[in-house]
């Protein structure tokens, strides 16, 4: 039981590059979040997935799209990384009858 | 807007010393949650209180929700080199619009000095 992973675990890009961060979790919940960390800015919410088929934009989506590919699984894609959107990227799950969230390990992104 | 006040943003202290760290906000939740979080990794849940006037107890460490449910504090008694990390409160509204989301104070690092 991993809980919640993620990768990759540390990235680097350049501007103008696109990527994928991956998320999966084997606790079988229902509700899937990303956030962005960074200094001083406590955790902001990116986008959310109540549940397998949907998704929702939370406090900070521009720029960023998501893919709720199973219940398992809710991916973030960078399209096009800019500069501002160096932080570190925490996934999370929850169950629906629980406030819990359980956070992955984090991907640390720099855009240069 | 940031919902939820987190202070202080830094906290340094001598192991020993007592400290309270305060999550403040005008909107009301359905419950609040401290967290924890150390370098390199995500936040690990330290409790949940629920009730208005909750407390709620895990060894040195004492949570308080506040009576209108719309506060929260923490206070470390006796605080050990162990404590070092960043302190998270978050909010967690139940249903409507905000169907499950945290929303998180700005953080507390804390640093305990032996």
């Amino acid at each position: 039981n991993a809980g919640v992973t993620q990768t990759p675990k540390f990235q680097v890009l350049k501007t103008g590059q696109s990527m994928t961060l991956q998320c999966a979790q084997d606790m079988n919940h229902n509700s899937m979040y990303w956030y962005r960390q960074d200094p001083g800015m406590g955790l902001r919410l990116i986008y959310y997935s109540a549940s397998e088929g949907t998704t929702d934009k939370g406090e900070v989506p521009n720029g960023y799209n998501v893919s709720r590919l199973n219940k398992r699984e809710f991916s973030l894609r960078l399209e096009s990384a800019a500069p501002s959107q160096t932080s570190v990227y925490f996934c999370a799950s929850r169950r629906r009858d629980r406030d819990t969230q359980y956070f992955g390990p984090g991907t640390r992104l720099t855009v240069l | 807007t940031q919902l939820l006040e987190q202070s202080p943003q830094f906290l340094s202290i001598q192991e020993g010393e007592n400290l309270t760290v305060y999550c403040n906000s005008s909107s009301v939740f359905s419950s609040l949650q401290w967290y924890r979080q150390e370098p390199g990794e995500g936040p690990v849940l330290l409790v949940t209180v629920v009730t208005g006037g909750e407390v709620k107890k895990l060894k040195r460490l004492t949570f308080q929700f506040g009576d209108a449910r719309k506060d929260s504090s923490l206070h470390i008694t006796a605080a050990q080199p162990g404590d070092t990390g960043l302190y998270l409160c978050a909010g967690f509204k139940a249903g409507g619009t905000s169907y499950g989301k945290l929303t998180f104070g700005q953080g507390t690092i804390l640093t305990v000095h032996p």
